[in-house]
């Protein structure tokens, strides 16, 4: 069984600039989470997916956004670029709608803005 | 919503000894508590978890202790190896809420 894909691995864009990442969960999942991962913030949460419908969102402005389509593939967006954005981006899938089961990552999206 | 707070944030160990990460959550319904581990240049795996109905779990050298009174968790390492190098993180959840980690520990293992 495949695990989490993510891609593209690496991304440098220019401040101002728009960034789409895409996710595929492990087949047959449905919940897809995002975390921004930082030396100095940890991994902190960005929203979360369950068959299309966000269900949980983290505290990030506007300019973070995501989907996730019918194939429970998700994408987030990040628009108008700022250097602080500069991070490595994780999702993560599980099998049940239920949070409290395990999440299996992806290898992530290093973004770095410049 | 949840806090977890991680400790501590490095930890230096000789290979063989022990190594004792601790956390500490907010929320009393969180039910959930996995531990991740992160390689260099890796994903965060899953390496053990653990349920508010039990108060501790084990898998070979790795265990996991709850005090749901005390609101904390602990990740034990015993008889510790270079390949335990990683950064450590704890998490807490239940099931309608998102998954909050600790901020991270970076264990070494020296030889």
């Amino acid at each position: 069984k495949a695990g989490v894909t993510q891609t593209p691995r690496y991304l440098i864009k220019t401040r101002g600039q728009q960034v789409t990442l895409s996710c595929s969960p492990i087949s047959g999942h449905r919940s897809v989470s995002w975390y921004q991962q930082t030396p100095g913030q940890g991994l902190q949460f960005l929203f979360e997916y369950f068959s299309e419908t966000q269900r949980n969102k983290g505290n990030f402005p506007g300019r973070f956004s995501g989907r996730q389509f019918s194939n429970s593939r998700s994408e987030m967006n990040v628009s108008t670029l700022e250097l602080g954005d500069s991070a490595l981006y994780l999702c993560a899938s599980r099998a049940f709608r239920e949070m409290n089961t395990e999440a299996f990552f992806g290898q992530g999206t290093r973004l770095t803005v410049v | 919503g949840e806090n977890v707070e991680q400790h501590p944030s490095t930890l230096s160990v000789q290979e063989g000894d022990s190594a004792v990460i601790k956390c500490t959550y907010s929320d009393s319904a969180s039910n959930y508590f996995p531990w991740y581990k992160q390689e260099l240049g890796k994903r965060p795996q899953l390496i053990i978890d653990i349920r508010s109905n039990v108060g501790e779990k084990k898998d070979q050298r790795i265990a996991v202790t709850l005090n749901k009174t005390a609101k904390h968790f602990s990740l034990h390492i015993t008889e510790t190896q270079p390949e335990d190098s990683a950064v450590y993180f704890c998490a807490a959840t239940h099931s309608g809420n998102m998954l909050t980690f600790g901020g991270g520990t970076r264990l070494m293992v020296k030889p």
